[in-house]
């Protein structure tokens, strides 16, 4: 099973600065198949990134993927308040779904 | 629209059963697979597996192999989440999700359906 390893576990912004967050795969993962999900309070999450870069419908262009093979980055070139909650990556892999651990990206 | 429509919040004793439930709308549910996600209380998300509403193919994450039963009903494009003897360590919100297609990002999510096994 690939193990997805989320970092930092918590980060601390505040808005208008740029946010990189890394996901580092215990092996090789298909680009094809990693994913980017924000988790807010007492909301299900909402698909970001797909295919490593594509960002999906609805997401504004200040956030973007990044990567391949083991290190995936997900970037928000500039913070707006709505932007902090926790950010879970997802790979497919052998008829398997795992996620990260996710980074919890908080207010300064 | 699109969208996925989860059952109610449960609250069960240890050792009873449990079914929830997952209804698609606004897209051909024979056509897509539909995932289970756990999120335990202040934890993280965790795959449970996938069901393809076409002809009820089943994937088990090895987690929840054998603890939980997945099982679909094209007719009404509902997909289900069965427990046979619930445990206090199922307490968790659980959430379907639609991928576009199996290995592809879950791009729909449902409300998510809490359950609480509590004595």
């Amino acid at each position: 099973e690939i193990v997805l390893t989320q970092s930092p576990g918590t980060l601390s912004l505040s808005p208008g600065e740029r946010a990189t967050l890394s996901c580092r795969a215990s092996q090789t993962v298909s680009s094809s198949y990693l994913a980017w999900y924000q988790q807010k309070p007492g909301q299900a999450p909402r698909l970001l990134i797909y295919g490593a870069s594509t960002r999906a419908t609805g997401i504004p262009d200040r956030f973007s993927g990044s990567g391949s093979g083991t290190d995936f980055t997900l970037t928000i070139s500039r913070l707006e308040p709505e932007d902090f909650a926790v950010y879970y990556c997802q790979q497919y892999d052998n008829s398997r779904y795992t996620f990260g651990r996710g980074t919890k990206l908080e207010i300064k | 629209e699109e969208q996925l429509v989860q059952s109610g919040a449960e609250v069960k004793k240890p050792g009873e059963s449990l079914k929830i439930s997952c209804k698609g709308s606004g897209y051909i549910f024979t056509d897509y697979w539909i995932g289970w996600v756990r999120q335990m209380p202040g934890k993280g998300l965790e795959w449970m597996g996938l069901i393809y509403l076409g002809d009820s193919d089943t994937r088990y994450s090895p987690s929840f192999q054998g603890q939980v039963t997945f099982s679909a009903d094209k007719s009404i494009g509902t997909a289900y989440l069965q427990w046979s003897s619930l445990k206090a360590s199922d307490s968790a919100m659980y959430y379907c999700a639609r991928p576009q297609g199996e290995g592809d990002a879950f791009e729909i999510w449902g409300q998510g359906t809490m359950v609480t096994v509590s004595s």
